[in-house]
């Protein structure tokens, strides 16, 4: 399978710990992000990488987290003392300069539940 | 304020039958793109259609195509021949920040049902 993936799928944790999500783009993609989706609403920026460097990042992002892209190809988002609001859909995508102005292909995503 | 707004929390369609799904945005920037996701029950967002600020004419893409109205800042997406597979969340996003700009924002969705 080539397409976008992430691990784990399902991560659930006690307030005040903390976790890390994986994803790994489709291999030839050299832009990343991060998005976070609640239940019932659309998914929401966090971050964007482009090979390794980090070009864009929310200003809703809580310091609390964080991304990194150390080699250009896969990716961590880390989640320091988790909060009950953090639990979410951890969605990443990725994609290619020229293709459709920047289609991005989304992975499963990871559903995290804090508790 | 909300940069895409998608006023149809839910839509019922019947099968075979056209449904037009709103989106209106809001940016001050000359140059973004328009998108249209799909997110059936199984959770994976689909990219639909794609539409550049500059681009004159409307995109179409198979069953989609995507009713782009610049001064009026809409960009509905319309879907002909409705198939029971299309019954999924529907998100509408706009890419802004200029001709390099990465920050996609999404709509709050709109569920349609296609009934048989």
């Amino acid at each position: 399978d080539t397409g976008v993936s992430q691990d784990p799928r399902h991560k659930i944790t006690k307030r005040g710990q903390n976790v890390t999500f994986r994803c790994d783009p489709i291999s030839e993609h050299n832009r990343l992000y991060w998005y976070r989706q609640t239940l019932g609403q659309g998914p929401e920026f966090l971050t964007y990488f482009q090979n390794e460097a980090q070009l864009e990042k929310s200003r809703l992002l809580s310091d609390r987290f964080s991304a990194e892209r150390p080699k250009g190809s896969f990716s961590t988002l880390e989640i320091q003392r988790t909060e009950q609001g953090d639990s979410a859909m951890y969605l990443c995508a990725s994609s290619f300069p020229g293709q459709w102005d920047n289609e991005q292909f989304f992975g499963p995503g990871t559903r995290l539940t804090v508790l | 304020a909300q940069k895409i707004t998608q006023t149809q929390p839910g839509m019922f369609v019947q099968e075979k039958e056209a449904v037009t799904l709103d989106c209106t945005y809001d940016t001050s920037d000359p140059s973004y793109g328009l998108f249209w996701y799909k997110q059936p029950s199984s959770g994976e967002m689909i990219f639909l259609i794609y539409q550049g600020s500059y681009d004159q004419q409307n995109a179409t893409e198979g069953r989609y195509s995507l009713n782009f109205q610049k001064a009026r800042k809409s960009a509905n997406l319309v879907i002909s021949a409705s198939q029971l597979g299309d019954s999924a969340m529907y998100f509408c996003a706009m890419r802004e920040g200029g001709d390099y700009g990465q920050n996609f924002v999404f709509g709050p969705g709109t569920r349609l049902s296609v009934l048989p």
